[in-house]
């Protein structure tokens, strides 16, 4: 049973547009959800997360929108550089269990490609 | 601040054999949780120490085991290795939250290739 989906395996995107990676989660209780990228041969790197009682996170060009009510999170990357390619990973966790549950649950990934 | 480094980057073994690797986390961090990453499966997540302490498990047979030492740096080790044990596996780091932020740090993984 997969908690946490990305259901775009891939996404192209002209350099200086947006790109918009989607994730959708199954589980209610998720209320902190984070986005990394990965480059091959790399761990994940953080780039930005939001908790469940907030809609709306940015970190200049990275803005991550959450609707509970769909249970619908949206990384929005503005202007989309070259450098930005690479596999980017939803994650969630649940945090209201005692503050000690920090096990990320990781959708499957969506491979963002920026051409020049 | 050096980041999260894993040793050693790359290990190939032998079916029944068994591995251990090792992480050592961000200075100051003393929670450390593993990661098994597959083609098919994705991210997954193994377990979580924190002081020393086994806090979360994931959903992994016994031959996956760990530990934590008193400085925080963590080991994991694989008994019996079966093919399906290929896989890059990355350790995570975690420090005290700040203004109720709890990300996690990735080191560059070991990929661990079993014959």
């Amino acid at each position: 049973d997969q908690q946490v989906k990305q259901n775009s395996p891939s996404l192209s995107v002209q350099e200086g547009r947006i790109s918009i990676l989607n994730c959708d989660y199954t589980n209610s209780m998720f209320d902190y959800f984070l986005w990394y990228k990965k480059y091959p041969a790399e761990g994940p790197t953080f780039l930005i997360s939001i908790s469940s009682i907030k809609d709306k996170n940015e970190d200049g060009r990275f803005t991550v929108f959450l609707n509970k009510s769909a249970k619908h999170l949206s990384l929005h990357i503005v202007p989309s550089q070259p450098g930005d390619s690479a596999v980017y990973f939803c994650a969630a966790s649940r945090l209201n269990s005692g503050g000690s549950n920090y096990k990320l649950t990781f959708g499957k990934g969506t491979l963002l490609t920026v051409n020049p | 601040k050096a980041g999260v480094t894993q040793t050693p980057r790359y290990l190939i073994k032998t079916r029944g054999q068994q591995v251990t690797l090792s992480c050592s986390p961000i200075s100051g961090h003393r929670s450390v949780s593993w990661y098994q990453q597959t083609p098919g499966q994705g991210l997954q997540f193994l377990f979580e120490y924190f002081s020393e302490t086994q806090r979360n498990k994931g959903n992994f047979p016994g031959r996956f085991s760990g530990r934590q030492f008193s400085n925080s740096r963590s080991e994991m080790n694989v008994s019996t290795l079966e093919l399906g044990d290929s896989a890059l596996y990355l350790c995570a780091s975690m420090g005290p939250s700040v203004g109720a932020s709890y990300e996690q740090y990735f080191g560059p993984g070991t990929r661990l290739t079993v014959t």
